[in-house]
């Protein structure tokens, strides 16, 4: 599948400080997903993007498509200690074949 | 609804010793995705299935390693002989599929160590 890349691999964060993570493709994809990971539990799907330029807010949590969809961020505002975990994106390419970002762990510290 | 269901949670076994690993998805996905996570290599899909068939295993390791999917309801991994370096978490999801992807839902995982 197409290779996606995240960016940065590791984040400290202040409670209350925002944090973004990114995610990259040097070709064009059809769709992004993202998925949140808390420590020692499993992936949990946030959202689905496809359209250029799309944004997606979900509380403090803003998802955008590039216009180009080629690269995709999360931003979250002010975090909280819940936030804590590590942030997927993913491509459905063929088949309903998800290939995943290699991820960002967020730490928070309160 | 249960979501996806796997079983064990934590399974250590020595190596060279046969492992199952058990999945039940959620009734009514028409796909079925094994993946295994590591520190070092991130998530990796093993294989996946269709409506029960298998549609492609080319991220399954080498031999050892064996997946099926008799009905819509029951899928697993097995590894025979268990190594070492098999030791990782591994997820069972599962998805719907019209066209477009409605994101998977992941089982909490089974935790193999292989001492």
């Amino acid at each position: 599948g197409q290779q996606v890349m995240q960016i940065p691999q590791y984040q400290h964060v202040q409670e209350g400080e925002d944090f973004t993570t990114y995610c990259n493709s040097s070709t064009t994809l059809s769709n992004i997903q993202w998925y949140k990971q808390r420590p020692g539990g499993h992936p949990v799907f946030l959202i689905q993007l496809v359209k250029s330029g799309e944004v997606k807010k979900q509380k403090r949590l803003t998802f955008q498509f590039g216009e180009a969809k080629k690269n995709s961020s999360l931003h979250i505002t002010a975090t909280q200690t819940t936030d804590v975990g590590t942030y997927f994106c993913a491509h459905q390419g063929a088949g309903n074949m998800l290939t995943f970002g290699g991820g960002t762990r967020l730490m928070v510290k309160p | 609804d249960a979501g996806v269901i796997q079983s064990p949670r934590h399974e250590v076994t020595e190596m060279g010793q046969e492992v199952t690993l058990r999945c039940k998805p959620i009734s009514g996905h028409d796909y079925l995705f094994w993946y295994r996570q590591t520190m070092m290599r991130g998530l990796e899909l093993l294989i996946y299935f269709n409506n029960n068939v298998p549609i492609d295993d080319s991220g399954m390791p080498e031999d050892r390693f064996s997946a099926k999917m008799p009905n819509a309801s029951f899928s697993t991994l097995k590894i025979q002989p268990s190594e070492p370096r098999d030791s990782a978490v591994y997820f069972c999801a599962s998805s719907i599929y019209r066209g477009l992807s409605y994101g998977y839902t992941f089982g909490s995982g089974t935790r193999l160590t292989v001492v």
